[in-house]
């Protein structure tokens, strides 16, 4: 069964700065899930990627299908970015399985 | 609808009550899950709909848990005589396409359950 590590678990940051959240994981998956929570619960899902890049505004995911390893970076910081940072993977690699989770990185942007 | 929509959005009962919870996904979609997330806690599976059946009841943590889907549209989560350590905030979500990682999913904003 697969399992996901987030890092790191916090972070604050100053409204500009560039922030990097990284996921890795243990079984081969076929795409690889980031989702945002905001602090009023509500869930929703940033990238899907399989290989390489996807961008949108100012967050970026890349994935590294070899070495089992994503990154979410997010430019220019501002303090509404502030969030829990979700990753998730096809519990039994592929696409097989339900979702896991990764415990979350708990984003601060100080203005 | 536009998005998923779930009800309640709270639910406060006391201890040994059953509560339902209600999920309506976004039309067409096929696929229908449950989440649950207790404080402090990432989210947990708790059960899997393709259509009306129910492949994957792995995540239901007790007997005391169940789910339906009808029409292949709106679920009902059902826990029955319910316990303190059941207070999380329970989230559904859907997708276009079957089980696992090839869809994006998209969630609903949750029903918060807190037992007294």
């Amino acid at each position: 069964k697969n399992e996901v590590e987030q890092s790191p678990q916090n972070l604050t940051a100053q409204e500009g700065e560039f922030i990097t959240i990284n996921c890795s994981y243990s079984v081969g998956i076929s795409a690889l899930h980031w989702l945002q929570q905001h602090p009023g619960g509500g869930i929703v899902s940033l990238f899907m990627l399989s290989s390489g890049k996807k961008k949108h505004g100012r967050l970026i995911a890349t994935i590294n299908i070899q070495e089992k390893h994503s990154s979410l970076h997010i430019t220019a910081s501002h303090p509404r970015d502030s969030a829990v940072y979700i990753c998730a993977v096809p519990s039994y690699g592929g696409s097989q399985g339900n979702l896991i989770f990764g415990k979350g990185t708990k984003l601060s942007v100080k203005p | 609808g536009a998005g998923v929509s779930q009800s309640p959005s709270n639910k406060v009962t006391e201890k040994g009550k059953d509560v339902e919870l209600r999920c309506d996904p976004i039309s067409g979609h096929t696929a229908l899950y449950w989440y649950r997330q207790s404080l402090g806690q990432g989210l947990e599976f708790l059960i899997y709909f393709q259509g009306n059946s129910a492949p994957d009841k792995s995540g239901l943590p007790s007997d005391r848990f169940s789910a339906e889907r009808t029409g292949g549209s709106v679920s009902t989560l059902t826990i029955q005589r319910t316990q303190q350590e059941d207070s999380a905030v329970y989230l559904c979500a859907s997708s276009a396409g079957t089980r696992g990682g090839n869809q994006p999913q998209h969630f609903g904003d949750g029903t918060r359950l807190s037992i007294l």
